[in-house]
This record gives C-alpha cells, structure tokens and sequence, in this order.
C-alpha cells in the first residue's frame, strides 16, 4: 500500500458527460500528479500540483482541469467525454517537488461507453 | 526530448530463470533519476528502485538487481531465479526537472510472464 488513495476505484459512464476523480496524497506529500494510462499512449503525464498551486502541464486535453485542495487532495475532472477517454486514470504523490519518488494510488479505471 | 525506450514488449520465462529487462534512456540533462516500477495483473504501479546520474553503482535487493551505465544510457533490471509472483507488466521512467516541472516520462512497459 502506497498510502495513496484513489476513488472511485472504477467508474462507467457514457459519451457527453463529466466525472471527477479524487485522490488523496501519502500524509505529508505536498506534491500531486496525474497520469492517464491508455492502451494507445501508455502512460502519460498529465499535470502536477504542489501545494495548491499548478506546477506543470502535460498532454492535458482542454476538456480536463484538476485542482488541488487546501488539505492538499486533489480532484481530476474530465467533461465532454469520448470513448478516446477511456483509460486508467492514475494520481501519485511526493515530498518535496523535485526528485523524490513519485508514489502511486490504485488508480481510477474510467469507461466511457 | 527526454525518451525511454523498453524494446522488449513480451518476455515469457520459466520459473526459477533469470530474466533481464532491458531499458535505454535519452536525455539532454546532466543530472537526471532513473526508476523502476512494477504493474502486477491488479493494476498498481509499485515503485522497485531510483537512481540518480551520479550513482553508477550496481544495486541488489533479493532477487532484483539493477545495472546502471552512462556510457551507453541504459539501466537494466534482472530478476534471478523468477517466480509466478513476479509476473507483471514492467516500467522504466525517466524524470524530467525543468522549470518546476517534475514528470515521469515512462516506456511502453515489458510484460513479464513466469510459466511454472
């Protein structure tokens, strides 16, 4: 247990919606990631908080944004979903924001049908 | 550009084998972390090990080993004498630190399968 959690732990939906993941970082860890694991792109950075604040963003699509919270958990929400979106959706967390190691929640799986 | 190549997709072994899992980086930085992660069938990712530019020296814990070299940027894992358990889909990810910005940037995955 990586003391990440993640929920919901799966989650089904249709086209057009919005979902919100949740994550909540190991105690302590100021910093939260996510990634989107999908059978096309593997697995691919998507953005990082630290403390509230936006550090950086990757192959984030405009339909997603994410927040992170002042008790420090983070949501992911995703709106106008397509199939495409179908993926694991995982959230990690880290100390300090530079090179610790990022640990890793149970991820989310999301279908889009 | 920072790349990690695993150019193994699939690896099938039988138990009690030794099995290396290859992994070849690209990156312009001078100081950079190297890791390893684990995805057994259940859908973690477990964190095995980090390594930073500066420490070329050899690891083992248990059954893993990792080897680390600069010169020809790869850092290669080997499981000895494999068993079912550790049958997985393998990572290896490179950090990228630039401008406050610390993501993993991960290979394709090996996956790994111990027939007993």
């Amino acid at each position: 247990d990586s003391g990440v959690t993640q929920t919901p732990k799966h989650l089904i939906t249709a086209t057009g919606q919005r979902v919100t993941l949740r994550c909540s970082p190991r105690s302590g860890d100021l910093s939260v990631y996510w990634y989107q694991q999908s059978l096309d792109q593997g697995l691919q950075f998507l953005i990082q908080y630290y403390n509230g604040e936006e550090r950086a963003k990757g192959n984030i699509l405009e339909r997603f944004s994410a927040q992170q919270f002042p008790d420090l958990h983070s949501e992911l929400n995703l709106s106008s979903l397509e199939l495409g979106d179908s993926a694991l959706y995982f959230c990690a967390s880290s100390a300090p924001p530079g090179t610790d190691t990022q640990y890793f929640g149970p991820g989310t799986r999301l279908t889009v049908l | 550009a920072q790349k990690v190549t695993q150019a193994q997709t699939e690896i099938s072994v039988v138990e009690k084998e030794d099995v290396t899992l290859d992994c070849v980086y690209e990156t312009r930085d001078t100081t950079y972390y190297l890791f390893w992660y684990k995805q057994p069938p259940s859908g973690e990712l477990v964190f095995l090990i980090r390594r930073n530019s500066f420490d070329e020296q050899n690891e083992i814990s248990g059954r893993y080993s990792w080897n680390f070299q600069k010169s020809t940027s790869s850092f290669n894992f080997t499981i000895t004498a494999s068993q079912v358990v550790d049958s997985a889909v393998y990572f290896c990810a490179l950090l990228y630190s630039g401008a406050g910005s610390y993501q993993l940037t991960f290979g394709k995955g090996t996956k790994l399968s111990v027939i007993p």
